[in-house]
Parts: structure tokens; C-alpha cells; sequence
């Protein structure tokens, strides 16, 4: 059963520095997310994106976020400079989104846990 | 601001009685509603949904029930298997928003004792 992926399962690094959190969401969906649970905390959206462009985002999702599909199979979220708190687990989704509305189902990777000291 | 709420951090339940898990919501726009299994270290998996315009929808040993003028969904699991042991997480979203995220509830903590 074809799945979402998310490289790497844990990434260290230390504040201020740029890390970059790669998806591969199943093939043929259309839509394609990233959410975030901090410890001890909810899932959080953070961006959605479609057709080459982002959808929506939410209030989490300032100028230090960027996503990006470079090459039509990855999905990336880049975080500029990483702050304390940004350590958690990021999830990445994807969404058939051929039913013709949102009314689909999202399908998450097993997550990416970033620790930033 | 607590959309969606799951009031109950962890339920235990025998094997092979039922669970029941609840979740309410606050934002009267919400109109399709999803719950999802995690066990740890893996992303959520989906289970079942349900759109507004139901007030019930069945899957196997897993069925929703909505009632929107209460502002309530359960899930309920017949019967409980070890394997249900996991968080489950409510989620709601608006379907004329465009490609809105969904909105999670915090999650509560099943466990089936043998």
C-alpha cells in the first residue's frame, strides 16, 4: 500500500541554523501538508500547499517557514533560522484530492522529529 | 482556543467491550470530521470520517455518530482489541475553505487491558 515518507526521523541541530525536512507524499495526490505536535501537544497545521503553490498556511507559518516541491516526487519544509521552539515532530500529508472537494482523506507520514539546542 | 476537544487524556476498557471515545467542537462551520489512530513514533493513520449531512457513518468494528446540534462526535470501537491500544485524535475542518488544514483535538490515550 503506497505510503508517505519523511527523511530524516530525527534531525538535531542547533538554534539559528537552517534545516530542511523532506516528504515524498504518495504518488498522484494532489494536495500536500505539513502539521507539527510539539510535546505533550496537539497536532497544528502549518501549510497546505496545491498545484505548485501554497493554499493555505496558518499563523504558525511565518517568514521562517518555506515549502517547496522542486522536483514533482519531494515536498519539502525549510525552517530559515531554527528557534528553540520550533522542536517537534513535523508531519507531512497528502491528500488524493481528485473527489472534486476537500471532503478527502489526508495521509500523513510517521513524522520528522526536530530537536534544536 | 480549543476548536476540538477531547476532554478524556487516556480510557481503559476490557478486551472485547466497547470503547467509546468523545470529542466535541466549538466552530459551528466545521462539516466533515475524521478520527485517526497513532501509535508512537508513527504518523497518524486515518480510521473513518464523517460529513455533516450524516449522523452516522460504519466501518468495520469502528462507527461514528455526529450529533451536530450538540456539537458532539464519538467513535466507537466493537469489539475492543489489544491492537486498539494507541492516541486517538478527533479532527475537524471546514469544507468550503479551501485546502484548509485540519484542526486536531489533543488526543486521548486508549488502552485495552486483556
Amino acid at each position: 500500500e503506497p505510503e508517505v515518507t519523511q527523511t530524516p526521523s530525527h534531525q538535531v541541530t542547533q538554534m539559528g541554523q537552517e534545516v530542511i525536512l523532506r516528504c515524498v507524499p504518495i504518488s498522484n495526490h494532489l494536495y500536500f501538508y505539513w502539521y507539527r505536535q510539539i510535546l505533550g501537544q496537539k497536532v497544528e497545521f502549518l501549510v497546505s500547499f496545491y498545484n505548485n503553490e501554497i493554499s493555505e498556511k496558518s499563523e504558525i507559518f511565518d517568514d521562517q517557514f518555506s515549502v517547496e516541491r522542486p522536483d514533482g516526487s519531494n515536498f519539502t519544509l525549510k525552517i530559515r533560522s531554527t528557534k528553540l521552539e520550533d522542536s517537534a515532530m513535523y508531519f507531512c500529508a497528502s491528500m488524493p484530492g481528485t473527489s472534486g472537494g476537500w471532503t478527502d482523506t489526508q495521509y500523513f507520514g510517521p513524522g520528522t522529529r526536530l530537536t534544536v539546542l | 482556543d480549543q476548536q476540538v476537544k477531547q476532554n478524556s487524556p487516556s480510557l481503559s476498557v476490557q478486551e472485547g467491550r466497547i470503547s467509546i471515545l468523545n470529542c466535541d467542537y466549538t466552530n459551528s462551520m466545521f462539516d466533515y470530521f475524521l478520527w485517526y489512530k497513532k501509535y508512537p513514533a508513527e504518523g497518524p493513520t486515518f480510521l473513518i470520517s464523517i460529513s455533516s449531512i450524516k449522523d452516522k457513518n460504519e466501518d468495520g468494528r469502528f462507527t461514528v455518530f455526529l450529533n451536530k446540534s450538540a456539537k458532539h462526535l464519538s467513535l466507537h470501537i466493537v469489539p475492543s482489541q489489544p491492537g486498539d491500544s494507541a492516541v486517538y485524535f478527533c479532527a475537524a475542518m471546514y469544507s468550503g475553505g479551501g485546502a484548509d488544514g485540519l484542526t486536531f483535538g489533543k488526543g486521548t490515550h486508549l488502552i485495552i487491558q486483556p
